[in-house]
């Protein structure tokens, strides 16, 4: 079975443009989450959804940042308009269930897609 | 929220077995214990999961004192590729109770 698949794996950009980043899911899980890690900040959870419906964006750094979950197997992270400090590695993952939690399902990550914002 | 005290980097050569200690003094009764592996240019990639005593798998070993206030991740006889970032993580992980550390840098030399 596939991993959980991201696109592009690397985007360079200008400052102001809009950028896309895509997030295929493994089939079946039905928890997918988005991170951002930087080496000053470490990962930070931005936002994550359960069933297609975001549960919680209070990790979204900003307005700028915008994320949606038209379907099961389909996510998109849009920053517009980015900035420099945009730039981070942007990862994707998905689960059964939150780890740790009744269900106790590990994350499943994708290799991440490297953002620079010039 | 448990937080998590684990040493910044060790370093080891292949063929030993490498102890990676996490503290998490208040950790909360119902709260998992769950460690991840991270190499460079991928994700994090789960390890190993418990909550008391003693957990083994393929990769790695996790042992668990009574107090549950720390616990140790073992892995034996490593080679270069375990050179990695290893997260320790406690608690229902994915929603905003998530919180990835700085981890522990292992360096495996030859």
């Amino acid at each position: 079975d596939a991993g959980v698949i991201q696109s592009p794996r690397h985007e360079v950009t200008e400052m102001g443009q809009e950028v896309t980043l895509r997030c295929k899911p493994i089939s079946g899980h039905d928890y997918l989450f988005w991170y951002r890690q930087t080496m000053m900040r470490g990962l930070e959870l931005l936002i994550y959804f359960n069933n297609n419906v975001p549960i919680d964006d209070s990790g979204m750094p900003e307005d700028r940042f915008s994320a949606k979950m038209p379907n099961a197997s389909f996510s998109t992270l849009k920053i517009q308009p980015s900035e420099p400090r945009d730039s981070a590695v942007y990862f994707c993952a998905s689960s059964l269930g939150l780890t740790g939690g009744r269900r106790n399902q590990p994350q499943h990550f994708g290799d991440g897609t490297r953002l620079s914002i010039l | 929220l448990a937080k998590t005290t684990q040493p910044i980097s060790m370093d080891s050569y292949e063929g030993q077995e490498v102890n990676i200690t996490c503290s998490h003094n208040n950790i909360a009764t119902n709260d998992y214990i769950t460690w991840y592996q991270q190499f460079p240019s991928q994700g994090p990639r789960f390890i190993i999961q418990g909550y008391k005593t003693k957990v083994t798998n393929e990769v790695a070993s996790l042992f668990i004192p009574a107090d549950r206030k720390s616990s140790t991740l073992s892995l034996p006889r490593v080679s270069l590729s375990d050179t990695a970032v290893y997260y320790c993580l406690v608690g229902e992980t994915g929603g905003f109770k998530t919180i990835f550390g700085a981890g522990t840098r292992l360096f495996v030399k030859a």
